[in-house]
């Protein structure tokens, strides 16, 4: 059984290029969260989307846009990048909207993107 | 301002030892506490998650406590296996939906032969 694939693992990019990232859920799941971890710290929350509606949104500008399509899998988006967008990209999936510590509804993370911009 | 964090920053063990690794956090409302794993190069695991009223968990060799009174939570490892070397985030959770995710920036442990 798949767990949260994302792609691509790894990518390279220059100043001012966009790039696009993709993660497919947890079959069944219908919520997906994107979050940024620069080396050496904890991942900081991108968004969140849920049955193709964003449903919350940390604190990132603009240039950091996403989608989910209907067979619940999502694309991140950022334009004009930047040295300091180099990270690591994950995505996660759950089952619903509800708070995503509640019982059942676990947060299972991809492998994640790694973003260097040169 | 909610904030998490961990010490310590990095740790060396032999295996077969035992270690302990804190977290402090300054979240408010408080919701939960969720430990994870993170191997290098790959997505955070969950460990185990406590909820206000539990005081301590076990998973395996893994044992959560929580201190909700001054905030603090520990993760003991048990008899370390060389499998163990990762980053172990602590991630607090407020009321309010994922913006109120509060990831600590990690500990990572290393366990040596």
């Amino acid at each position: 059984d798949a767990g949260v694939t994302q792609s691509p693992t790894h990518l390279i990019k220059t100043r001012g290029q966009q790039v696009t990232l993709r993660c497919s859920p947890i079959s069944g799941h219908k919520s997906v969260s994107w979050y940024q971890q620069v080396l050496g710290q904890g991942p900081q929350f991108i968004f969140q989307y849920y049955e193709k509606e964003e449903r919350g949104r940390g604190n990132f500008p603009d240039r950091f846009s996403a989608r989910q399509f209907p067979n619940y899998s999502s694309e991140l988006n950022v334009n004009a990048l930047l040295l300091g967008d180099s990270a690591l990209y994950l995505c996660a999936s759950s089952l619903e909207l509800s708070h995503p510590f509640s019982g059942a509804n676990v947060l299972t993370f991809g492998a994640g993107s790694r973003l260097t911009v040169l | 301002k909610n904030q998490v964090e961990q010490s310590p920053q990095s740790l060396i063990i032999l295996e077969g030892k035992n270690c302990t690794l804190q977290c402090n956090y300054t979240v408010s409302p408080f919701s939960n506490l969720r430990w994870y794993k993170q191997d290098t190069g790959r997505g955070p695991v969950s460990l185990t998650i406590m909820t206000f009223s539990e005081n301590t968990k076990s998973n395996g060799r893994y044992t959560a406590t929580l201190d909700a009174d001054t905030k603090q939570s520990s993760l003991h490892i048990t008899a370390s296996q060389l499998s163990d070397s990762a980053s172990y985030i602590c991630v607090v959770s407020g009321t309010g939906g994922y913006n109120k995710l509060i990831f600590g920036a990690g500990t990572r442990l290393a366990v040596h032969p």
